[in-house]
């Protein structure tokens, strides 16, 4: 059964890094083909994609973010960690990831339940 | 870039047919896969369409995706539409190096 959970603070302040953990289960990132993927909501927003964690160390990022954005591995312990410097009010909202079947070539086929983050003074 | 345009609402009464848009700004939406998202309120998104036309085990075949190169769109059309089908579906798509959402569709069922 795989399982997705993610973790990190709740509140930030403006101007802080943001780590959030992605702890997974069920799965392994090294298998051919599979993927692990963040995407975000603001509340009440459409749901945006972040960044993407291949199985072959492929890393792929949000235009608009890449300069802030940076997803690892962390082999070990089955987590992908997912950083994100310099936030802002705009950063605020519901934080996902995300597994792609290695059999699918595009798309997750299981999702965690969100980590809800404010950024506030 | 590319930006991926979705109705921002539709509505249809239960046992009817609605089909919900998702128009791609450049580049060919043939050229790669478009994915669809349900999510109720209150929860995580669940795929109910991969790779364009794909649906994972356990997605009733009332759903179905297409794509239409003249309008350079995809598709989302849910038939024979139930109370439980009332949520926000998003499309998905990418290009060589990202992937974009579209903005979001809210299904009334009325």
């Amino acid at each position: 059964q795989i399982t997705l959970v993610e973790s990190g603070p709740t509140l930030v302040k403006p101007t802080q890094t943001l780590t959030l953990t992605c702890s997974f289960s069920g799965f392994s990132l090294r298998a051919r083909g599979v993927a692990v993927g963040w995407i975000r909501q603001p509340p009440g927003k459409a749901l945006e994609w972040l960044a993407l964690l291949s199985w072959n160390g492929d890393k792929r990022y949000s235009p608009s973010l890449k300069d802030r954005l940076v997803v690892s591995h962390d082999t070990f312990k089955n987590q992908v960690v997912l950083s994100l410097t310099n936030v802002d009010a705009v950063d605020t909202g519901t934080y996902f990831c995300a597994h792609r079947p290695p059999a699918w070539l595009e798309g997750f086929g299981f999702w965690g339940q969100g980590t809800l983050v404010t950024v506030s003074s | 870039n590319f930006i991926l345009t979705q109705p921002h609402s539709v509505s249809e009464s239960p046992g009817k047919t609605v089909i919900i848009s998702c128009t791609r700004s450049s580049g060919s939406i043939a050229s790669n896969y478009v994915q669809w998202y349900q999510q109720r309120p209150g929860s995580s998104p669940t795929t109910v369409i991969f790779e364009t036309n794909q649906r994972p085990s356990g997605v009733p075949d009332r759903f179905s995706g297409s794509i239409a190169s003249s309008s350079n769109s995809a598709s989302l059309t849910i038939s024979g539409l139930k109370p439980e089908d009332e949520a926000d579906y998003y499309c998905q798509s990418s290009d060589s190096r990202t992937q974009v959402f579209g903005g979001g569709t809210k299904l009334t069922v009325l």
